[in-house]
């Protein structure tokens, strides 16, 4: 089955400075790659996400970009804020007819210091 | 707007004890997901279902079972809780796009 690794466990950045958080996948059926962000003592929600026939998907200060022959994909945070300190989570799965079951990394913990 | 609720958000049981964590969802999303989430462990895929009376496991499914009578309604069951699954509890829910919208958990405690 799929396994995901995600690196580093804990990230801490100035404010305004960048953040990239990288993951690698197992299995090379996997077609969908989200970014779950969770902030303390709420529900983790979908940031991000970006399909197997895309290299790079930008959302103002955040992008993914998916490397499949390397099988690693990354989140990159532009000027950071605090806001953005939260713990983030990659995930990879195979979407097909309708069914997914997505296999998540450990997470990311990012602090943002002001 | 997705509501995926669950039914407790703290519970505190004795070893030996049976658990019933319900998950109910209001969009009529197929499938359905309990996770399992651990500091450094991230979010560790229990049990899901694509459809009713449907259940497939997920990478740690031992100790668990779960019901779907209803489509809108998933519950996660411990037979016979124990120490090691004191944890918190993640239901999602999906309309099959990949998306996952999560309830807002349930932290068990296992004495």
């Amino acid at each position: 089955g799929e396994n995901v690794e995600q690196h580093p466990s804990t990230l801490s950045v100035q404010e305004g400075d960048s953040a990239v958080i990288k993951c690698t996948y197992s299995d090379s059926a996997s077609n969908y790659f989200p970014w779950y962000k969770q902030e303390l003592g709420k529900r983790p929600q979908l940031i991000i996400d970006i399909r197997s026939n895309v290299g790079e998907k930008k959302d103002q200060r955040i992008a993914v970009t998916l490397n499949k022959t390397a099988k690693h994909f990354s989140l990159h945070i532009t000027e950071t804020q605090p806001e953005d300190s939260a713990v983030y989570f990659c995930a990879a799965t195979l979407l097909s007819g309708g069914y997914n079951k997505l296999i998540f990394g450990a997470g990311t913990r990012l602090a943002v210091h002001p | 707007d997705v509501k995926v609720t669950q039914s407790s958000r703290y519970l505190v049981k004795r070893t030996g004890e049976k658990v019933f964590l319900e998950c109910v969802q209001d969009m009529d999303h197929e499938n359905m997901f309990w996770y399992r989430q651990d500091p450094g462990l991230g979010l560790r895929l229990i049990y899901f279902s694509y459809d009713v009376k449907m259940k497939e496991k997920g990478d740690i499914p031992e100790g668990y079972s779960v019901s779907r009578e209803k489509k809108e309604r998933f519950s996660l069951i411990l037979e016979s809780a124990s120490t090691n699954q004191t944890s918190m509890y993640l239901c999602a829910s999906s309309p099959g796009n990949g998306e996952l919208f999560f309830g807002e958990g349930s932290r068990l405690t296992v004495l």
